[in-house]
């Protein structure tokens, strides 16, 4: 099963309205990541945030982390017709050493529709 | 300019057909992976390489397979027991992370259908 389930699978706004995007996951982590990907093209990176942080903002996004509850939120604010895409979290999970894997897990992504 | 070339980006292969698929970087990240994305579930992780010469499996590497002879190069073939190969197949690369997985930066992605 996915390590990351995103809430809601699907979110359609009007210009100008936030959007915001869930993300859980299982098991302990380094850092969760969040990736954009416009229809029928490769994904682009867009915040990391370490597990040892709690709020990150880049630009009109801010991303949240808590890791007790294993949860990531990711505000998209004053959205744009152009923020339309499937957003997607990634999580680097740790193994029982305590060290990374290397390599991302990937959610399911919520499909946002911004209206002009 | 530095980025992913993944090719071909469309690919129609007939049953029983093996298929492979390139990805060259030239960005000098040391980590390349191959994702597979259908329709409503995300990205799966197939195979990802750390190093040249060593790779591992991911999530769903049965009926695929890799090489890594060349820090550039990560080739994945789609072989003919790969049951449902119709996919969206995307390739990434990162900086090799001494603890925790870095960002990837991604390539446009090869559509495969199998006929």
């Amino acid at each position: 099963s996915q390590q990351g389930e995103e809430d809601p699978q699907a979110l359609s706004i009007q210009e100008g309205e936030n959007a915001t995007m869930n993300c859980s996951y299982k098991t302990s982590i380094n850092n969760l990541q969040w990736y954009r990907q416009n229809s029928g093209r490769g994904l682009v990176h867009l915040i990391l945030i370490r597990s040892n942080e709690r709020e990150k903002h880049s630009g009109r996004l801010r991303v949240t982390l808590d890791t007790s509850k294993k949860s990531s939120s990711l505000l998209i604010t004053a959205s744009r017709a152009a923020d339309t895409a499937s957003y997607f979290c990634a999580t680097a999970v740790l193994n029982a050493g305590g060290t990374s894997y290397g390599k991302l897990t990937f959610g399911q992504g919520t499909i946002l529709t911004v209206h002009p | 300019d530095g980025g992913i070339t993944q090719s071909p980006k469309y690919l129609f292969r007939k049953e029983g057909q093996n298929v492979t698929l390139s990805c060259e970087q030239n960005l000098n990240h040391d980590a390349m992976y191959w994702y597979r994305q259908d329709p409503g579930q995300g990205l799966r992780l197939i195979y990802y390489s750390q190093i040249v010469n060593d790779f591992q499996k991911g999530d769903i590497a049965e009926g695929y397979s890799v090489s890594r002879e060349k820090k550039e190069s990560f080739p994945l073939t789609v072989t003919s027991a790969q049951k449902n190969p119709t996919a969206f197949y995307l390739c990434a690369s990162s900086i090799r992370g001494a603890n925790g997985a870095n960002v990837l930066t991604f390539g446009a992605g090869s559509r495969l259908t199998v006929l």
